[in-house]
């Protein structure tokens, strides 16, 4: 199966922070990768998928980018509804793997 | 609106059984790819199945193959998951999500509301 690892596994920031989370393949898979938002109690939704591509309606202070092994989801400038917790998520090969998560908490 | 809503969750004694549905609105079912993803209590996100759009390609996880099955019928626009020799591990939020079209390759959106199940005695 294909590992996925992040980091950090928190982070706290503050609104307006810049906040970078990466995400690292065991082995490479090309671009098949998406990252998502999941709040307390609530469904995940997907920001990024394909590596770079934003998914329709999400705002653009997310990115996403990376490929092969080496990924990052950035959040431009954190707003009050961003305080969530991140995966990532390779598509790659079956079975479909997560990454751990990344806890973006306030300051 | 694209609506996915799970249903069938609940409390069950270890080793039994449990069916959990899945009904799809908003869009062409028949010609997605569907997938369960399940979440421990406080934990992360596991992918659990997919079945293809045509039912032709079924992929599980290695913990729930030889006991999960995943089916659909286009016709009612309805996933389901037969889950059997429930264990403790198995207790979480099940989610249903959709995949993408015409491929087994690929990302969940959207995600229904999730069904909770609980194996105990």
């Amino acid at each position: 199966d294909i590992q996925m690892t992040q980091s950090p596994s928190s982070v706290s920031a503050s609104v307006g922070d810049r906040v970078t989370i990466t995400c690292q393949a065991s082995q490479g898979i090309s671009s098949w990768l998406a990252w998502y938002q999941q709040k307390p109690g609530k469904a995940p939704k997907l920001l990024i998928y394909a590596a770079s591509s934003l998914q329709s309606g999400v705002p653009s202070r997310f990115s996403g980018s990376g490929s092969g092994t080496d990924f990052t989801l950035t959040i431009s400038s954190l707003q009050p509804e961003d305080f969530a917790t991140y995966y990532c998520q390779q598509a790659n090969t079956f079975p479909f793997t997560f990454g751990p998560g990344t806890k973006v908490d306030i300051k | 609106q694209v609506q996915l809503v799970e249903s069938g969750g609940g409390v069950v004694q270890p080793g039994r059984s449990l069916r959990l549905s899945c009904a799809a609105s908003g869009f062409t079912f028949s010609t997605y790819a569907m997938h369960w993803v399940r979440q421990a209590p406080g934990k992360g996100l596991e992918w659990v199945a997919l079945i293809s759009y045509d039912l032709n390609k079924k992929y599980y996880a290695v913990s729930v193959k030889g006991r999960f099955t995943v089916s659909r019928d286009n016709s009612k626009n309805t996933l389901y998951l037969q889950m059997n020799s429930l264990g403790a591990e198995d207790t979480a939020v099940y989610y249903c999500a959709r995949g993408v079209p015409a491929a087994i390759r690929g990302w969940f959106d959207p995600w229904g509301q999730g069904t909770l199940v609980t194996v105990s005695s």
